[in-house]
C-alpha cells in the first residue's frame, strides 16, 4: 500500500516568507508526527497528533511554527516569518495508534535564503 | 540528562566484513529502542526494535541488535556487509513514560562500504 507522502519534496523560500509543508499519512493511521532534521544531526521531534488534536507540541521551537490536522488525516506544518535557521529537512511519520511503529515519509527539504 | 549517544560519526568497512554500530542511552528506566537506516534521498526505514523479552533482536536486511542493560547499550550488528548497506544509521529511543511515541534520535553513524 501507499506509504507516507510529503509535498513538496523541496521548497526554497526567502527570509521572512510563510511556508506550508504537507504530510499525507498512511491510510488509517491515527497518530502523526513531525520531526526536523538539520544537517549532520538526527531528527528532532516537533509535534505529535492523535487524531485531530495535537497531543504534544513540546518540540515546536517557537510560535512561528504551527501544525494542523483538521480531519485526522492530512497534516500541514506552517512556518511564519521564516529564518535561515529554519533550513532543514522536515520529516513526517505516522503510526497505528500512539504505540505503533512509526513509518516515515521522504521529507521536505526547506531552504531559506 | 536523558540522551542517546552514537559515538562513531563515520565508519568504513570493507564489503563482506562484519559491522558493529554502537548506541548508548541515558535514561532512568529502559526505554523502547530502535534502529533506523536513512539512504540518500530516502525516508527513514525501521531496521529493528526492542521493547522487552529476548535481548537479541533480529531485523530486516540481515541486521541484529543486542540490548545490554548493564551497559545501557543497544549495538547494531551485521555479520557480512554489502555495498548497498552504505547509508546513515540512527539509534532512537522512546522513554517508557507513556503518552505518545515520540522518538529521540542519536546523531547518526555514516557507514561507508569499500569494495
Amino acid at each position: 500500500g501507499a506509504g507516507v507522502s510529503q509535498t513538496p519534496s523541496n521548497k526554497v523560500t526567502e527570509k521572512g516568507k510563510y511556508v506550508e509543508l504537507r504530510c499525507d499519512p498512511i491510510s488509517g493511521h491515527t497518530a502523526l508526527y513531525w520531526y526536523r532534521q538539520s544537517l549532520g544531526q538526527g531528527p528532532e521531534f516537533l509535534i505529535y497528533f492523535q487524531g485531530t488534536g495535537a497531543a504534544d507540541d513540546s518540540g515546536l521551537p517557537n510560535d512561528r511554527f504551527f501544525a494542523v490536522r483538521p480531519e485526522g488525516s492530512v497534516s500541514t506544518l506552517k512556518i511564519q516569518r521564516t529564518e535561515r535557521g529554519d533550513s532543514a529537512v522536515y520529516l513526517c511519520a505516522s503510526s497505528q495508534g500512539d504505540s505503533g511503529t512509526q513509518y516515515f515519509g521522504p521529507g521536505t527539504r526547506l531552504t531559506v535564503l | 540528562a536523558q540522551s542517546v549517544t552514537q559515538p562513531d560519526i563515520h565508519i568504513t568497512v570493507s564489503e563482506g566484513a562484519s559491522l558493529e554500530l554502537r548506541c548508548n542511552y541515558s535514561y532512568g528506566a529502559t526505554p523502547y529502542l530502535f534502529w533506523y537506516v536513512q539512504s540518500p534521498g530516502q525516508g527513514l526505514q525501521l531496521l529493528l526494535k526492542y521493547f522487552s523479552g529476548d535481548t537479541l533482536v533480529q531485523g530486516i536486511k540481515g541486521f541484529e541488535a543486542e540490548f545490554k542493560r548493564s551497559q545501557s547499550s543497544f549495538n547494531l550488528r551485521k555479520p557480512s556487509v554489502h555495498w548497498s548497506d552504505a547509508a546513515e544509521y540512527f539509534c532512537a529511543v522512546v522513554p517508557f513514560t507513556g503518552g505518545g511515541n515520540k522518538l529521540t534520535f542519536g546523531t547518526g553513524t555514516q557507514l561507508k562500504v569499500e569494495l
